[in-house]
């Protein structure tokens, strides 16, 4: 199967950066997606890469390296409100198909 | 307001007995999928469908079924054979192709309790 490693938790304290780590399995790889997930609720999406790099969008950013296997998602200035479960996904062969989700990392905000 | 909707929110069902979860979608979106969520871990993939009329099996997809006999609709099944069913249930729907990034739409879930 395909599998997808993140760590099961992490503190943090507000107004710091944090940053989730996740591996994946290269093979037939096609895309890397990171989901935020407030208890009891569905997954809100936060950003999706392809390419290797560095993809910015506000406070949270979301880094890809394919060779590697491996993905960060960096959490800047962070607020009470950003405690949630960090949900990393990766879909293997094209759009539409086989999305699979690690275990997610349950993140605390701390004062 | 195009979205998925999910029904129903909460559900009850003795055990050996079947239980039919809807899903609906008015995103025109090709693909669909069901994951199953237990506390404190991540989403496991029961089954998804890239067209109507064709789906495959994900991780978990014993003693679960689905059909596709619509765009719009995925409704999944529980049977009796699925051992532990007691889950939250999320649908999902995506955009396949093109400049579409195949970001993953969700519905607000289904809670199946087993009593």
């Amino acid at each position: 199967g395909q599998n997808i490693d993140q760590p099961t938790e992490m503190t943090a304290t507000e107004g710091a950066i944090v940053q989730i780590n996740c591996t994946y399995q290269t093979s037939g790889f096609n895309g890397l997606f990171w989901y935020q997930q407030h208890a009891g609720e569905a997954p809100t999406f936060l950003s999706y890469n392809v390419l290797d790099g560095l993809e910015e969008k506000g406070r949270f950013s979301s880094f890809l390296s394919r060779s590697k296997g491996y993905s960060y998602l960096l959490l800047k200035e962070l607020q009470m409100k950003d405690s949630a479960s960090y949900l990393c996904a990766a879909l293997w062969g094209n759009q539409g198909g086989k999305l699979i989700f690690g275990q997610g990392t349950e993140l605390s905000v701390k004062p | 307001d195009g979205g998925i909707t999910q029904s129903p929110k909460y559900l009850f069902r003795k055990e050996g007995q079947n239980v039919t979860l809807s899903c609906e979608q008015n995103l025109n979106h090709d693909a669909m999928y069901w994951y199953r969520q237990d506390p404190g871990q991540g989403l496991r993939l029961i089954y998804y469908s890239q067209i109507v009329n064709d789906f495959q099996k994900g991780d978990i997809a014993e003693g679960y079924s689905v059909s596709r006999e619509k765009k719009e609709s995925f409704p999944l099944t529980v049977t009796s054979a699925q051992k532990n069913p007691t889950a939250f249930y999320l649908c999902a729907s995506s955009q396949a192709g093109g400049t579409n990034t195949g970001e993953l739409f969700f519905g607000e879930g289904s809670r199946l309790t087993v009593l």
